[in-house]
Protein backbone atom coordinates (compact mmCIF):
# COMPACT_ATOMS: atom_id res chain seq x y z
CA UNK A 1 0.00 0.00 0.00
CA UNK A 2 1.59 3.30 -0.91
CA UNK A 3 2.89 5.66 2.31
CA UNK A 4 4.17 8.82 2.98
CA UNK A 5 7.58 8.60 3.72
CA UNK A 6 9.64 11.21 5.77
CA UNK A 7 13.41 11.74 6.56
CA UNK A 8 15.15 11.94 8.67
CA UNK A 9 13.21 10.00 11.63
CA UNK A 10 15.19 11.75 14.20
CA UNK A 11 17.03 15.50 14.08
CA UNK A 12 18.67 16.83 16.59
CA UNK A 13 20.24 20.75 16.08
CA UNK A 14 21.30 23.46 18.28
CA UNK A 15 18.84 26.42 18.47
CA UNK A 16 19.17 28.93 16.33
CA UNK A 17 20.42 26.80 13.29
CA UNK A 18 18.08 26.03 9.93
CA UNK A 19 16.87 22.55 9.46
CA UNK A 20 15.10 21.34 6.44
CA UNK A 21 12.47 17.93 7.13
CA UNK A 22 11.96 16.08 3.81
CA UNK A 23 8.38 14.15 2.89
CA UNK A 24 7.75 12.25 0.10
CA UNK A 25 4.06 11.91 -0.49
CA UNK A 26 1.89 9.31 -1.86
CA UNK A 27 2.49 9.84 -5.76
CA UNK A 28 -1.02 10.10 -6.98
CA UNK A 29 -1.67 13.00 -4.32
CA UNK A 30 -1.82 16.38 -4.93
CA UNK A 31 -2.38 17.91 -1.49
CA UNK A 32 0.61 18.36 0.93
CA UNK A 33 -0.18 19.24 4.53
CA UNK A 34 2.38 19.36 7.37
CA UNK A 35 1.61 18.72 11.28
CA UNK A 36 3.44 18.90 14.15
CA UNK A 37 2.81 17.48 17.62
CA UNK A 38 4.28 18.59 20.99
CA UNK A 39 4.96 15.70 23.08
CA UNK A 40 1.78 15.17 25.31
CA UNK A 41 -0.49 17.34 23.44
CA UNK A 42 -2.48 17.48 20.39
CA UNK A 43 -2.00 16.94 16.76
CA UNK A 44 -1.37 20.70 15.19
CA UNK A 45 -2.49 22.08 11.82
CA UNK A 46 0.73 24.42 10.47
CA UNK A 47 -0.13 24.37 6.44
CA UNK A 48 -1.39 23.06 3.11
CA UNK A 49 -0.13 23.44 -0.10
CA UNK A 50 -1.59 22.70 -3.47
CA UNK A 51 -0.18 23.76 -6.97
CA UNK A 52 3.00 24.88 -6.05
CA UNK A 53 1.23 27.16 -3.31
CA UNK A 54 0.44 28.01 0.34
CA UNK A 55 -3.35 27.05 0.21
CA UNK A 56 -3.94 27.57 3.66
CA UNK A 57 -1.48 28.41 7.26
CA UNK A 58 -2.22 28.53 10.74
CA UNK A 59 -1.19 31.27 13.58
CA UNK A 60 1.79 28.53 14.24
CA UNK A 61 3.36 28.60 10.62
CA UNK A 62 5.10 32.03 10.67
CA UNK A 63 7.97 33.71 8.77
CA UNK A 64 10.36 31.36 10.19
CA UNK A 65 8.61 28.50 8.66
CA UNK A 66 8.57 27.69 4.57
CA UNK A 67 7.32 24.75 2.24
CA UNK A 68 8.28 24.09 -1.02
CA UNK A 69 7.57 21.36 -3.56
CA UNK A 70 11.53 21.26 -4.82
CA UNK A 71 10.58 18.11 -7.78
CA UNK A 72 7.81 16.19 -8.50
CA UNK A 73 8.14 13.93 -5.55
CA UNK A 74 9.49 15.72 -2.25
CA UNK A 75 7.48 18.39 -0.30
CA UNK A 76 9.76 19.76 2.33
CA UNK A 77 9.25 22.43 5.59
CA UNK A 78 12.23 24.75 6.39
CA UNK A 79 12.83 26.14 9.94
CA UNK A 80 15.16 29.23 9.46
CA UNK A 81 16.07 29.96 12.83
CA UNK A 82 15.21 27.20 14.51
CA UNK A 83 13.81 27.80 18.76
CA UNK A 84 13.56 25.92 21.75
CA UNK A 85 9.88 25.16 21.10
CA UNK A 86 9.63 23.83 18.13
CA UNK A 87 10.78 20.97 19.29
CA UNK A 88 8.14 18.68 18.50
CA UNK A 89 6.83 15.75 16.01
CA UNK A 90 6.46 16.92 12.59
CA UNK A 91 4.39 14.73 10.76
CA UNK A 92 4.01 15.60 6.80
CA UNK A 93 0.17 14.07 5.14
CA UNK A 94 -0.89 13.97 1.96
CA UNK A 95 -4.53 13.70 0.03
CA UNK A 96 -5.75 12.64 -3.48
CA UNK A 97 -7.48 15.89 -3.69
CA UNK A 98 -8.81 18.36 -1.78
CA UNK A 99 -12.11 18.84 0.29
CA UNK A 100 -13.35 16.34 2.90
CA UNK A 101 -10.59 13.45 1.95
CA UNK A 102 -8.67 11.62 3.99
CA UNK A 103 -5.30 12.97 5.22
CA UNK A 104 -2.66 10.07 5.16
CA UNK A 105 0.26 10.49 7.23
CA UNK A 106 3.46 9.72 7.66
CA UNK A 107 5.24 8.05 10.38
CA UNK A 108 6.97 11.40 11.53
CA UNK A 109 10.52 13.43 12.44
CA UNK A 110 11.10 14.02 15.87
CA UNK A 111 12.79 17.13 15.95
CA UNK A 112 14.92 18.06 19.09
CA UNK A 113 16.29 22.00 19.32
CA UNK A 114 18.98 22.07 22.04
CA UNK B 1 -12.15 11.56 24.06
CA UNK B 2 -10.57 14.99 24.87
CA UNK B 3 -6.93 15.35 26.89
CA UNK B 4 -6.77 17.02 29.82
CA UNK B 5 -3.19 18.67 29.89
CA UNK B 6 -0.49 15.68 29.44
CA UNK B 7 -2.69 12.68 30.63
CA UNK B 8 -4.72 10.59 27.87
CA UNK B 9 -7.71 8.75 28.42
CA UNK B 10 -7.46 5.49 28.88
CA UNK B 11 -9.64 2.78 27.83
CA UNK B 12 -9.01 -0.91 29.11
CA UNK B 13 -10.87 -3.89 27.61
CA UNK B 14 -10.79 -7.32 27.53
CA UNK B 15 -9.42 -9.01 24.07
CA UNK B 16 -12.70 -10.24 22.52
CA UNK B 17 -14.66 -7.45 23.54
CA UNK B 18 -16.16 -4.66 21.94
CA UNK B 19 -14.53 -1.07 22.19
CA UNK B 20 -16.62 2.25 22.37
CA UNK B 21 -13.53 5.60 21.57
CA UNK B 22 -15.81 8.59 22.45
CA UNK B 23 -14.69 12.16 21.39
CA UNK B 24 -16.51 15.43 21.38
CA UNK B 25 -16.59 18.64 18.84
CA UNK B 26 -17.56 21.94 19.63
CA UNK B 27 -17.67 23.30 16.55
CA UNK B 28 -21.22 23.17 14.57
CA UNK B 29 -19.53 23.67 11.40
CA UNK B 30 -17.43 20.92 11.18
CA UNK B 31 -18.80 18.61 8.36
CA UNK B 32 -16.75 16.16 8.01
CA UNK B 33 -14.77 13.39 10.54
CA UNK B 34 -12.01 10.86 10.76
CA UNK B 35 -10.85 8.55 13.15
CA UNK B 36 -7.44 7.71 13.31
CA UNK B 37 -5.36 4.94 15.35
CA UNK B 38 -1.72 5.84 16.42
CA UNK B 39 0.69 3.32 17.34
CA UNK B 40 4.06 4.38 19.07
CA UNK B 41 6.58 5.88 17.24
CA UNK B 42 4.40 5.80 13.80
CA UNK B 43 1.86 8.51 12.46
CA UNK B 44 -1.51 8.55 12.79
CA UNK B 45 -3.22 5.57 10.46
CA UNK B 46 -6.11 6.61 8.77
CA UNK B 47 -9.14 4.16 9.87
CA UNK B 48 -12.21 5.74 8.75
CA UNK B 49 -14.03 9.14 8.02
CA UNK B 50 -17.59 10.11 7.51
CA UNK B 51 -19.44 13.22 6.70
CA UNK B 52 -21.83 14.97 8.90
CA UNK B 53 -24.89 14.09 6.49
CA UNK B 54 -24.77 10.59 7.71
CA UNK B 55 -25.16 9.25 11.37
CA UNK B 56 -23.85 5.97 11.13
CA UNK B 57 -20.46 4.51 8.69
CA UNK B 58 -19.42 0.66 9.10
CA UNK B 59 -16.19 -0.77 8.09
CA UNK B 60 -14.07 -3.45 8.87
CA UNK B 61 -14.70 -4.38 12.51
CA UNK B 62 -15.11 -0.67 12.96
CA UNK B 63 -18.50 1.66 12.67
CA UNK B 64 -18.54 5.49 13.46
CA UNK B 65 -21.74 6.86 14.53
CA UNK B 66 -22.15 10.58 14.21
CA UNK B 67 -24.66 12.76 16.49
CA UNK B 68 -24.40 16.46 15.22
CA UNK B 69 -27.32 17.39 17.81
CA UNK B 70 -25.23 16.70 20.70
CA UNK B 71 -22.14 17.39 18.90
CA UNK B 72 -20.57 13.49 19.30
CA UNK B 73 -18.53 10.90 17.47
CA UNK B 74 -17.75 7.64 18.54
CA UNK B 75 -15.30 4.77 16.88
CA UNK B 76 -16.87 1.54 17.97
CA UNK B 77 -14.34 -1.72 17.76
CA UNK B 78 -15.72 -5.13 17.24
CA UNK B 79 -13.88 -7.84 18.84
CA UNK B 80 -10.88 -5.79 19.77
CA UNK B 81 -7.30 -7.75 19.71
CA UNK B 82 -4.08 -7.11 20.95
CA UNK B 83 -3.01 -5.15 17.49
CA UNK B 84 -5.63 -2.68 18.34
CA UNK B 85 -3.74 -0.94 21.40
CA UNK B 86 -2.87 2.62 20.44
CA UNK B 87 -3.83 5.58 20.65
CA UNK B 88 -6.90 7.08 18.96
CA UNK B 89 -7.53 10.83 17.69
CA UNK B 90 -10.66 12.13 16.07
CA UNK B 91 -10.30 14.50 13.73
CA UNK B 92 -12.39 17.40 12.46
CA UNK B 93 -12.65 19.55 9.03
CA UNK B 94 -14.74 22.81 9.64
CA UNK B 95 -16.55 23.76 7.00
CA UNK B 96 -14.99 27.33 6.75
CA UNK B 97 -11.76 25.94 6.90
CA UNK B 98 -10.45 24.72 3.74
CA UNK B 99 -8.56 21.03 4.11
CA UNK B 100 -7.07 21.76 7.77
CA UNK B 101 -8.03 18.64 10.29
CA UNK B 102 -8.51 19.80 13.89
CA UNK B 103 -7.38 17.21 16.31
CA UNK B 104 -8.85 16.04 19.51
CA UNK B 105 -6.72 15.19 22.03
CA UNK B 106 -6.96 11.16 22.15
CA UNK B 107 -7.55 8.20 23.80
CA UNK B 108 -5.19 5.26 24.93
CA UNK B 109 -7.07 1.93 24.30
CA UNK B 110 -5.11 -1.25 25.66
CA UNK B 111 -6.23 -3.95 25.27
CA UNK B 112 -5.77 -7.11 27.67
CA UNK B 113 -5.59 -10.50 26.15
Amino acid sequence: EPEVTQTPSHQVTQMGQEVILRCVPISNHLYFYWYRQILGQKVEFLVSFYNNEISEKSEIFDDQFSVERPDGSNFTLKIRSTKLEDSAMYFCASSERGGRQPQHFGDGTRLSIL
Amino acid sequence: GESVGLHLPTLSVQEGDNSIINCAYSNSASDYFIWYKQESGKGPQFIIDIRSNMDKRQGQRVTVLLNKTVKHLSLQIAATQPGDSAVYFCAENQDNAGNMLTFGGGTRLMVKP
